[in-house]
């Protein structure tokens, strides 16, 4: 069955810090993967996709980066946090047997920038 | 702008009442899609409709859509206190090549015991 895994569930860091999410999907192979950003009571802002291995399109200006090493990979980085940076972090993916466009997501991660 | 847009940002009901959730959005869609999240989870699909469908069921949810009136509907019936979550509608543009979908803000729904 198809799995996603996120990690950490929570993260406090400083501002200026540097900052590694990381997404693996079980299950699927060459899935599309997303990032997405959720401020609090808020919907979701995609930040990243990817369409396979080193392939990364940026949405939005802003400054985090994302990287796809391994087919089933996906992480999300910072070289430097900003407290606007805080929020809930979700990855999903859309695989080649999950239906046309439907997503399936990851558990999250809460991060706060203090 | 955001392409998704909800109605009610909030709804209270009593258990057993029926909730009804809409979604407006601006362009063309190829689908449009609900999902569901728990607070401090991550998001759930729930249902999937094309922009040639007009209705869908699926248990206790009805999801219509208009695209005359860019325009969706969910509808809960018999509601339970397990079903109090917020509810997103996602909008697909384009080609599913890169999948992208497009959120509105989201319902939160309370079902009240």
């Amino acid at each position: 069955s198809q799995t996603i895994h996120q990690w950490p569930a929570t993260l406090v860091q400083p501002v200026g810090s540097p900052l590694s999410l990381e997404c693996t999907v079980e299950g699927t192979s060459n899935p599309n993967l997303y990032w997405y950003r959720q401020a609090a009571g808020r919907g979701l802002q995609l930040l990243f996709y990817s369409v396979g291995i080193g392939q990364i399109s940026s949405e939005v200006p802003q400054n985090l980066s994302a990287s796809r090493p391994q087919d089933r990979q996906f992480i999300l980085s910072s070289k430097k946090l900003l407290l606007s940076d805080s929020g809930f972090y979700l990855c999903a993916f859309k695989g080649g047997t999950a239906g046309y466009n439907e997503q399936f997501f990851g558990p999250g991660t809460r991060l706060t920038v203090l | 702008s955001q392409q998704g847009e909800e109605d009610p940002q909030a709804l209270s009901i009593q258990e057993g009442e029926n909730a009804t959730m809409n979604c407006s959005y601006k362009t063309s869609i190829n689908n449009l899609q609900w999902y569901r999240q728990n607070s401090g989870r991550g998001l759930v699909h729930l249902i999937l409709i094309r922009s040639n469908e007009r209705e869908k069921h699926s248990g206790r949810l009805r999801v219509t859509l208009d695209t005359s009136k860019k325009s969706s509907s969910l509808l809960i019936t018999a509601s339970r206190a397990a079903d109090t979550a917020s509810y997103f509608c996602a909008t697909a543009l384009g080609s599913s090549n890169t999948g992208k979908l497009i959120f509105g803000q989201g319902t939160t729904l309370q079902v009240k015991p």
